[in-house]
């Protein structure tokens, strides 16, 4: 089974520093999706970025990137210039590559997740 | 495009009791899942359907169950409710098979007494 690990239950920044949440995960499969969401509080979850694995080139969204190291089963996420806007918690998922079936459709694989404090 | 609705938002139930939560996803999404949210176990998955068929189930007891109807809206019961079953239910809807971006509602937050 695949497993999501996020490492740092809380993070803090201050406002138009960088900062990286960590996330490693444990598959078997060679092809899959990850996935960073943010869920700012009683606010719903929105999609921030996401990676395909046969993609080498680490993806980009604005101030959003990450660092995708598939041979070492980690894919990090890293805000540039944080902004207030930015707290929120912060979940990895993972996802695999749904085929007819199989028995992987609509899962999302979610890691703890990690709070993400901004100071103006 | 109007986003993904869940009705209710808040609901207070009695342990025994069974309840229905509702998910009405993006106009022309045919896939909705559902995750159960709570501080002690996270984010964990409960059901997909599309097209009116449960195509993946995770691991939860058969207290909790789900259907589709054919204009994609979707509903999940939980019969015989217990405390543990207190949770915020989120569903999220998709295009269906070759995507794989899911968006999510804001959640339905059941408390069990």
């Amino acid at each position: 089974a695949q497993t999501v690990t996020q490492s740092q239950p809380e993070m803090s920044v201050q406002e138009a520093e960088t900062v990286t949440l960590s996330c490693t995960y444990d598959t078997s499969e060679s092809d899959y999706y990850l996935f960073w969401y943010k869920q700012p509080p009683s606010r719903q979850m929105i999609l921030v970025i996401r990676q395909e694995a046969y993609k080498q080139q680490n993806a980009t969204e604005n101030r959003f990137s990450v660092n995708f190291q598939k041979a070492a089963k980690s894919f990090s996420l890293k805000i540039s210039d944080s902004q207030l806007g930015d707290a929120a918690m912060y979940f990895c998922a993972y996802r695999r590559i749904p085929y007819a079936g199989g028995t992987s459709y609509g899962k999302l694989t979610f890691g703890q997740g990690t709070i993400l404090t901004v100071h103006p | 495009k109007a986003g993904v609705t869940q009705t209710p938002r808040y609901l207070i139930k009695t342990r025994g009791q069974q309840v229905t939560l509702s998910c009405s996803p993006i106009s022309g999404h045919r896939s909705v899942s559902w995750y159960q949210q709570t501080p002690g176990q996270g984010l964990q998955f409960l059901f997909e359907y599309f097209s009116e068929t449960q195509r993946n189930k995770g691991n939860f007891p058969g207290r909790f169950s789900g259907r589709q109807f054919s204009n994609s809206r979707s509903e999940m019961n939980v019969s015989t409710l217990e405390l543990g079953d207190s949770a915020l239910y989120l569903c999220a809807s998709s295009l269906g098979d070759d995507t794989y971006e899911q968006y999510f509602g804001p959640g339905t937050r059941l408390t069990v007494t």
